[in-house]
């Protein structure tokens, strides 16, 4: 079956401006959740839909938003982009609640110049 | 809120030698705990986790509660062991998030 899948793979943007990421969860996963990967944190959640619901969220400023479908695809959003907000973007889906297996993406990897 | 650290952010090893990959978690509770493993140029994926008590690529993880622990360890290291490692803990009440640890690079020397 397909894997979890994420678009656009690489994104450069400029300070200021805001993104849209999107992850295509494997099919019958309806959780899906938000991580930002950088070397010195390793991977920080930002946080959890299920059935179109944010179930959980992270410590990230309010720039930091996301919503899922109805389909279980999710989106996040950054606005007001910061250099600080290059990263690599993961998301990982999940069958049921957060003690299945978490299935990754290979990520967005996001540049602000 | 619970918390996952790995003190380790880099260990080298040489091939054949034992590895042990240190996690520590704080919560009070009953945690289930996971390995996640990102080989270069690959997804993150599962590893194993506490509760089938298996053993997978040569790994095996126990868990000391005693000690909040739940160390990686693994007899003889292989090159293709190379790869960044991540211990992640669930808190098994409510719907809570998965918390990954920082992860260390595991890096087997030839």
């Amino acid at each position: 079956k397909a894997g979890v899948t994420q678009t656009p793979r690489y994104l450069i943007k400029t300070r200021g401006q805001q993104v849209t990421l999107s992850c295509s969860p494997i099919s019958g996963h309806r959780s899906v959740s938000w991580y930002q990967q950088t070397p010195g944190q390793g991977l920080q959640f930002l946080f959890e839909y299920f059935s179109e619901t944010q179930r959980n969220k992270g410590n990230f400023p309010g720039r930091f938003s996301g919503r899922q479908f109805s389909n279980s695809r999710s989106e996040m959003n950054v606005s007001t982009l910061e250099l600080g907000d290059s990263a690599l973007y993961l998301c990982a889906t999940q069958p049921g609640g957060a003690d299945t297996e978490a299935f990754f993406g290979q990520g967005t990897r996001l540049t602000v110049v | 809120a619970q918390r996952v650290t790995q003190p380790e952010k880099l260990l080298s090893v040489f091939k054949g030698a034992p590895v042990e990959l240190k996690c520590n978690y704080s919560y009070s509770g009953s945690p289930e705990l996971f390995w996640y493993v990102q080989y270069s140029r690959q997804r993150l994926q599962l590893l194993l986790r506490h509760i089938s008590r298996e053993s997978i690529k040569g790994f095996t993880a126990d868990l000391n509660k005693g000690e909040t622990s739940f160390h990686l360890k693994k007899p003889f290291a292989q090159e293709e062991d190379s790869a960044m490692y991540y211990c992640a803990l669930y808190r098994n009440s409510g719907n809570t998030p998965l918390v990954f640890g920082k992860g260390t690079r595991l890096s087997v020397i030839a």
